[in-house]
């Protein structure tokens, strides 16, 4: 399975309300990584987890909640969001962080919508 | 962090070959060279990656200046399901795999 699924795969949500971004894969990678891309324009890092540890933060807002609750999974916890925040967010996984030579495996993403 | 740069777009025709070019000119010895492509509503999928040498797989080969200030990736004979937007990305190899995705370059196929 090389495989990374992410769930759902549209949400919109108002500014007051609280939801999660699912990232789940079974390839036994221990680095998983959130993305932000907004519509013509490239991905943009927002965290990375080693280990299920929070290795790099890109100063993202703290409305934006991250969390690993084991090596398969990653979770992304939504809360006042602004319009602004609409985009995609992927998911990606690597075998581990420790080197610049290995490959990203990429989710098909989420397209929020925040109103 | 690291910067490259590439054309916005360009075209080619399906079953020919197709070169897209990338400047690194900031590139140090350990800097690894990775292309990425993202097709329409898809997420990146990882084509090819090097460091000093050419390398090549399945989808394309890659092809590395001397100087490793610029590097090409050739897709040998391109098809329709070809046409994406190409990233060529430098990553920096002290201990994280931080993509830094440049604009890329929108690569439309002509029947």
């Amino acid at each position: 399975d090389t495989e990374v699924t992410q769930t759902p795969k549209h949400l919109v949500m108002g500014m007051t309300n609280k939801k999660s971004l699912k990232c789940e894969q079974h390839m036994g990678h221990r680095a998983m990584y959130w993305y932000k891309q907004k519509a013509k324009k490239p991905p943009e890092l927002m965290f990375v987890y080693s280990y299920e540890k929070l290795s790099i933060n890109e100063s993202v807002p703290s409305r934006f909640s991250p969390e690993c609750p084991n090596s398969s999974l990653l979770n992304l916890h939504l809360h006042a969001l602004q319009p602004e925040d609409s985009a995609l967010y992927l998911c990606a996984s690597s075998p581990r962080v420790t080197s610049g030579s290995h490959e990203q495996f990429f989710g098909p993403g989420t397209r929020l919508t925040v109103l | 962090d690291a910067k490259t740069t590439q054309p916005n777009s360009m075209e080619s025709n399906e079953e020919e070959p197709v070169h897209l070019p990338c400047n690194h000119s900031t590139i140090s010895g350990t800097d690894y060279i990775h292309w990425y492509r993202q097709l329409p509503s898809q997420g990146p999928e990882y084509v090819i990656h090097g460091l000093t040498s050419n390398v090549n797989n399945r989808m394309a080969s890659l092809a590395i200046a001397e100087d490793r200030k610029s590097s090409t990736l050739i897709l040998h004979r391109a098809t329709l399901r070809d046409a994406a937007v190409y990233y060529c990305i430098q990553t920096i190899d002290f201990g994280n795999e931080k993509l830094t995705f440049g604009t890329g370059t929108r690569l439309t196929i002509i029947p």
